[in-house]
């Protein structure tokens, strides 16, 4: 079974901060993604990446997998009440469309005024 | 906007009826997944369909749910008979057919069982 570790599990922040997120596993995956889930809703994705070492920026927030394919960090610049939700990074197994994936245990982020 | 959409977005139920949640994937996408989120235990994949044949449900309880797909607009996940333990909210996404895995939720079945 392959697992995601994501790091904090909870953050509480003012306006105007920086902050990162941190997504880990023991085992390598072909691509991951960030989603962003609000009170209600499905997750939605953010971004995917592919590549070892690859880095992605999406305004304010910029994404990295790790080297050997098995880590990635979220890092959001100037936090703002916008940003507040729940932040998930999900790895697929295999290549193509027909990947399993596994979902990360969450980030759960408060960007206060 | 393509969306995926399901229904009924909430059902209250009584333990040992049976329960059935319908998904109508975006048009194109190729893969399903069920998924179920708890605070506990948040995504659990329960089962998920390429070209609407069964790739793993393994993260199902095979005594209870079932999952199908009777064409390519429809997915269905019924249990039965339902347990108070079934609470969860339900979310169905589709996967192109082109691209990385991605996954496209809909906006899920809130499911209480009392």
């Amino acid at each position: 079974t392959q697992l995601l570790e994501q790091s904090p599990q909870f953050l509480s922040i003012q306006e105007g901060e920086n902050l990162t997120v941190y997504c880990n596993s023991s085992s390598v995956f072909s691509s991951l993604q960030w989603y962003r889930q609000e009170p209600g809703e499905g997750p939605v994705l953010l971004v995917t990446v592919v590549t070892g070492g690859e880095v992605k920026k999406l305004k304010r927030l910029t994404f990295q997998f790790g080297d050997a394919r098995k880590d990635s960090s979220l890092h959001i610049t100037a936090a703002q009440p916008g940003d507040t939700g729940l932040y998930l990074c999900a790895g697929a197994g295999n290549t193509g469309t027909a990947s399993k994936l596994t979902f990360g245990t969450g980030t759960r982020l408060q960007v206060t005024l | 906007d393509a969306r995926v959409t399901q229904t009924p977005r909430h059902k209250v139920t009584e333990m040992g009826q049976e329960v059935t949640m319908r998904c109508q994937p975006i048009l194109g996408h190729n893969t399903v997944f069920w998924y179920r989120q708890t605070m506990m235990q948040g995504l659990e994949l329960l089962a998920y369909f390429r070209n609407r044949a069964p790739l793993d449900d393994s993260g199902m309880p095979k005594d209870r749910f079932s999952a199908e797909m009777p064409d390519a607009t429809l997915a269905t996940l019924k249990i039965q008979p339902s347990e108070p333990r079934d609470s969860a909210v339900y979310f169905c996404a589709s996967g192109p057919r082109d691209g990385y895995a991605e996954a496209f939720f809909g906006q899920g079945t809130r499911l209480t069982v009392v």
